[in-house]
């Protein structure tokens, strides 16, 4: 069953504007992972924010977290071109076993940045 | 470093045959997965395996079994396929949290 749900489902922006994700998760976490997919390419790992953060970020991306309401955000600013793409939440759903857990995966916002 | 390689890319089957897809990694990873992908659903895991010599059933494992050759290498057979198979399916390997993805193979059964 997926844990965490994307909002909106696509989103389509022109270039400079920022564009904003969110996620909802069900069940308690360890953390939220964000991930890009392009079209027709596996996943890439883009963000980790701990359960213990609020605030997280990494060159245009910035993730919050609030884990009384249960949700997460992604915000990439100034967004590109290139930025087009398929993002993805995922939270840790259960330990695997030799310090790896496994992950559930929303089921994506698509976002479209217009030249 | 290649990362996490799969093959084939792209595979036809008849309802009724069987295939095996391949992964393997080369980071000296623990962990392993495979996940398919449909329209509008996400990733769903099928198999993981958490270190060389053991698997584990995910959300959607039957139709499929799993073999975790070595630390390296992580195989997905479709024993029988079915039109529901037809999917995208991606391997994945990671030591802790984040996952490292392949390609991915697109999988079309008619």
């Amino acid at each position: 069953s997926q844990q965490g749900e994307e909002d909106p489902q696509a989103l389509s922006i022109q270039e400079g504007e920022n564009a904003t994700m969110n996620c909802s998760y069900k069940t308690s976490i360890n953390n939220l992972q964000w991930y890009r997919q392009n079209s027709g390419r596996g996943l890439v790992h883009l963000i980790l924010i701990r359960s213990n953060e609020r605030e997280k970020h990494s060159g245009r991306l910035r993730v919050t977290l609030d884990t009384s309401k249960k949700s997460s955000s992604l915000l990439i600013t100034a967004s590109r071109a290139a930025d087009t793409a398929s993002y993805f939440c995922a939270t840790d759903a259960a330990y695997s076993g030799a310090g790896s857990y496994q992950l559930t995966f929303g089921k994506g916002t698509k976002l479209s940045v217009i030249p | 470093n290649a990362g996490v390689t799969q093959t084939p890319k792209f595979q036809v089957l008849k309802t009724g045959q069987s295939m095996t897809l391949q992964c393997a990694q080369d980071m000296n990873h623990n962990s392993m997965y495979w996940y398919r992908q449909d329209p509008g659903m996400g990733l769903r895991l099928i198999y993981y395996s958490a270190s060389e010599g053991t698997t584990d059933k995910g959300e959607v494992p039957n139709g499929y079994n799993v073999s975790r050759l070595n630390k390296r290498e992580f195989s997905l057979r479709l024993e029988s396929a079915a039109p529901s198979q037809t999917s995208v399916y991606f391997c994945a390997s990671s030591r802790y949290y984040e996952q490292y993805f392949g390609p991915g193979t697109r999988l079309t059964v008619t």
